[in-house]
């Protein structure tokens, strides 16, 4: 069966420092992979989507980025952290065409 | 942008009665689905309704689809208390891209 790992669960960065969250996932291959970000008490924004390795799209400008090195890692990436960085990360895959499966999310406060 | 709009934003009602929520969006879709999320956890897939589908039901839950209203509503019947947790409806307009409404906070008080 699949399963998707997403770590760490809470990160304290200082403004300023870099950012890196992990997310993997087992018993597939080639899946759609997403990352979104929901606010506190508001909705999930997408933020990347990769369909294949090397392929990224962005949905929204800011101070983030994504890679796709393996076929089944998606990593989110901030030079330098803002406060306005905090939130919680979600990673999501999809087998094209049906439900999205999803991380159990990171909390990153940064301070 | 959101494509998802859910009303209302905030929900509470008595274990045992029903309830509904409604979602909103801008553009044509392939298919709508609903997602569950408890407090500080990941999202669970609840219900996917395709877009020549206009009502689909699982246990106590059920969804309806009206494409020419660009709507949808999810009906929780005989709710309980562990059914408290937002609720997220997400549109796939075939481009790869689940797009999430801003949520329901449903509380069901026993």
């Amino acid at each position: 069966s699949q399963t998707i790992h997403q770590w760490p669960a809470t990160l304290v960065q200082p403004v300023g420092s870099p950012l890196s969250l992990e997310c993997t996932v087992e018993g597939t291959s080639n899946p759609n992979l997403y990352w979104y970000r929901q606010a506190a008490g508001r909705g999930l924004q997408l933020l990347f989507y990769s369909v294949g390795i090397g392929q990224i799209s962005s949905e929204v400008p800011q101070n983030l980025s994504a890679s796709r090195p393996q076929d089944r890692q998606f990593i989110l990436s901030s030079k330098k952290l803002l406060l306005s960085d905090s939130g919680f990360y979600l990673c999501a895959w999809e087998p094209t065409g049906t439900q999205a499966f999803f991380g159990q999310g990171t909390r990153l406060t940064v301070v | 942008s959101q494509q998802g709009e859910e009303d209302p934003q905030a929900l509470s009602i008595q274990e045992g009665e029903n309830a509904t929520m409604n979602c909103s969006y801008k553009t044509s879709i392939n298919n709508l689905q609903w997602y569950r999320q408890n407090s500080g956890r990941g999202l669970v897939h609840l219900i996917l309704i395709r877009s020549n589908e206009r009502e689909k039901h699982s246990g106590r839950l059920r969804v309806t689809l009206d494409t020419s209203k660009k709507s949808s509503s999810l009906l929780i019947t005989a709710s309980r208390a562990a059914d408290t947790a937002s609720y997220f409806c997400a549109t796939d307009a075939g481009t790869y891209k689940y797009i999430f409404g801003t949520g329901t906070r449903l509380k069901v008080l026993a």
